[in-house]
């Protein structure tokens, strides 16, 4: 069965722009869960998706948002772009709400901001 | 503020050295405390979940334990293949709260 899927795997933007990244589940998982994963952070919980509604949202700022779409694929958005904000970004899929259930995660992409 | 603390950082083993991890969490309203395994370059891998105190969950050389303020995980006569960082998070109605989690390295 295939695992999570994220794209891109790699992106390098400049301060102030804006990214978009996607994330597929596991097919039957209706839960989406965005993390953020600095050195100095460690693992920081962003938001999640539960059958196309944001359930829960972690403290980060509103340049920060996402999406669920009816086949259970997510995006999440970063407008103006700073450096901090430059991590690994992790989703993970879950058949349930992710924060009570196994979480089955991607491998990730990498935000560079320059 | 919910808040989970791993310890140590990092430990290194000699292969077959058993040790215990350390997690202690402050989170309101926990519901569960799970275990998950990240190796360089993947996302984090599910090991166990745990929902109450006294419970004990076991996976090959793993064994998880759950007080009322700590959790323990337990690695047992490790294997190289065991290297990895190991990450505890608690649960409550509102989100997951990861440690920051430990590093264990085993050398054969």
């Amino acid at each position: 069965k295939a695992g999570v899927t994220q794209t891109p795997r790699y992106l390098i933007k400049t301060r102030g722009q804006q990214v978009t990244l996607s994330c597929s589940p596991i097919s039957g998982h209706r839960s989406v869960s965005w993390y953020q994963q600095t050195p100095g952070q460690g693992l920081q919980f962003l938001f999640e998706y539960f059958s196309e509604t944001q359930r829960n949202k972690g403290n980060f700022p509103g340049r920060f948002s996402g999406r669920q779409f009816s086949n259970s694929r997510s995006e999440m958005n970063v407008s103006t772009l700073e450096l901090g904000d430059s991590a690994l970004y992790l989703c993970a899929s879950s058949k349930g709400q992710g924060r009570f259930n196994e979480q089955f995660f991607g491998p990730g992409t990498r935000l560079t901001v320059l | 503020e919910d808040q989970v603390t791993q310890s140590p950082e990092a430990l290194r083993l000699q292969e077959g050295e058993s040790s215990s991890l350390n997690c202690s969490y402050t989170v309101s309203g926990l519901r569960g405390l799970f275990w998950y395994r990240q190796d360089p370059g993947k996302g984090p891998e599910f090991l166990f979940t745990l929902y109450s105190a006294g419970e004990e969950k076991e996976k090959e050389r793993l064994k998880a334990t759950l007080t009322k303020k700590e959790s323990f995980l337990h690695i047992t006569a490790p294997k190289p293949e065991d290297s990895a960082t190991y990450l505890c998070a608690g649960s409550n109605d509102y989100k997951l709260s990861f440690g920051a989690g430990t590093t264990v390295t085993v050398r054969a």
